[in-house]
């Protein structure tokens, strides 16, 4: 069962647009992350949240936990097509150390 | 900077076959894990320990077996191959006793089972 639904699962935009990908859960985390993965390797940190309604940005990018820590957002301003990749959420529950991870968004930026 | 490496990166299997997917890292990190991927469901964590000698399931471990003997180390074993397992795996460590510490993945693993 997965417990982190992203939404949306595809996005193709085009260079500078602005766009908004969702985390979300019934559950209740003790810390959630994104990452960004590219082709052929392994995911890569973006941030950790830990308090809710907490937001940390990362030049154009802008995260935000809910307050109730069970979902989160990603809004990136001005989409570069450097920004393609897939993007996953991942969240531990208090008490737990594994990390469960969202299904994926799969964002395109063109030229 | 080796960080986590995974043997070997690419493997096709027969059916039925056994294999172990091998998992190193060497930054001292008490938790690791092992995730698969496939196309639209994200990572999903298969095993994980929390230490030397401590290992659990996570949310796919049938048809998986592990143990973690040091801290460094931290082998997948597929005991009986089935096309269903055909997969990409990754390999995962970080270190505990904070919230929110980075995972470090290895480059991952490709695999077919025919």
């Amino acid at each position: 069962t997965q417990l982190l639904e992203q939404s949306p699962q595809f996005l193709s935009i085009q260079e500078g647009e602005n766009l908004t990908v969702y985390c979300n859960s019934s559950s209740v985390f003790s810390s959630l992350q994104w990452y960004r993965q590219e082709p052929g390797e392994g995911p890569v940190l973006l941030v950790t949240v830990v308090t809710g309604g907490e937001v940390k940005k990362l030049k154009r990018l802008t995260f935000q936990f809910g307050d109730a820590r069970k979902d989160s957002s990603l809004h990136i301003t001005a989409a570069q097509p450097g920004d393609t990749g897939l993007y996953l959420c991942a969240g531990a529950t208090s008490g737990t150390y594994k990390y469960i991870f969202g299904t994926g968004t799969r964002l395109k930026v063109l030229a | 900077n080796a960080g986590v490496t995974q043997t070997p990166k690419f493997q096709v299997l027969k059916t039925g076959q056994s294999m172990t997917l091998q998992c190193a890292q060497d930054m001292n990190h008490e938790y690791m894990s092992w995730y698969r991927q496939d196309p639209g469901m994200g990572l999903r964590l298969i095993h994980y320990s929390v230490g030397a000698g401590i290992t659990d399931q996570g949310e796919v471990p049938n048809g998986y077996n592990v143990s973690r003997s040091t801290t460094e180390d931290f082998p997948l074993r597929l005991l009986s191959a089935a096309p269903s397992q055909t997969s990409v795996y990754f390999c995962a460590s970080r270190a505990t006793g904070a919230r929110g510490n980075t995972i470090y993945f290895g480059e991952g693993s490709w695999l077919t089972v025919v």
